[in-house]
């Protein structure tokens, strides 16, 4: 049974770094069948896909072009995790923030507990 | 991106109704449709995905249809447990995109 386990803070400033992790049991961050999503939702979004991180004999990222020049999303092969990471924060990026996984081009069937991170000095 | 539009937003039923939310898609995305739960505080749920393939542990009273740009998600039998809100999702090219959300409330 895949578990993902998400952890970061609650509260960022603006203009500063959001950084989330999910923590994987069940599954390797580094298969060759699975990606590794970040998905957030906001009343004024809805559900927005904004990036994977995914291995096939190479580490691969896709990111969405709404957030392509502030995120980075990076894999910690050492303690199966991976993480998100978005600079420049404005109040728009609050949201709740999930990981997930999806598995060979499969729609997203685990998913993290979710974060729910304010941007708010 | 491809838009996914749902309709209606919301509406009202009661246990043991049959009932049925629709998704188009802008533009054709074969069967790569995925239909999600959500319950208040909690992460989406995988109900369908392929347009019609229940998931692992799904009851039986959902099920899926459509292909191209027009899909729909139907509930046999709506119980207590299955008042939530639903999105149906594309994967059939990036960016994966969610429709709004359907609201099914308790009548």
């Amino acid at each position: 049974q895949v578990q993902l386990q998400q952890s970061g803070p609650g509260l960022v400033k603006p203009s500063q770094t959001l950084s989330l992790t999910c923590a994987i049991s069940g599954d390797s961050v580094s298969s060759n069948n699975a990606a590794w999503n970040w998905i957030r939702q906001s009343p004024s979004r809805g559900l927005e896909w904004l990036g994977r991180t995914y291995y096939r004999s190479k580490w691969y990222n896709d990111y969405a072009v709404s957030v392509e020049s502030r995120i980075t999303i990076d894999p910690d092969t050492s303690k199966n995790q991976f993480s998100l990471h978005l600079k420049s924060v404005t109040p728009e990026d609050t949201a709740v923030y999930y990981c997930a996984r999806d598995s060979s081009g499969w729609p997203q069937d685990y998913w993290g507990q979710g974060t729910l991170v304010t941007v708010s000095s | 991106a491809i838009r996914m539009t749902q309709s209606p937003s919301s509406f009202s039923a009661s246990t043991g109704d049959r009932v049925t939310i629709t998704c188009r898609a802008s533009q054709g995305i074969s069967s790569y449709l995925a239909w999600y739960q959500q319950k208040p505080g909690k992460a989406p749920k995988l109900l369908i995905y392929a347009a019609s393939t229940l998931q692992s542990g799904v009851p039986s009273r959902f099920s899926g249809s459509g292909s191209g740009t027009d899909f729909s998600l139907t509930i046999s039998c709506l119980q207590s447990e299955d008042f939530a809100t639903y999105y149906c999702q594309q994967y059939y090219n990036y960016p994966w995109t969610f429709g709004q959300g359907t609201k099914v409330e308790i009548k």
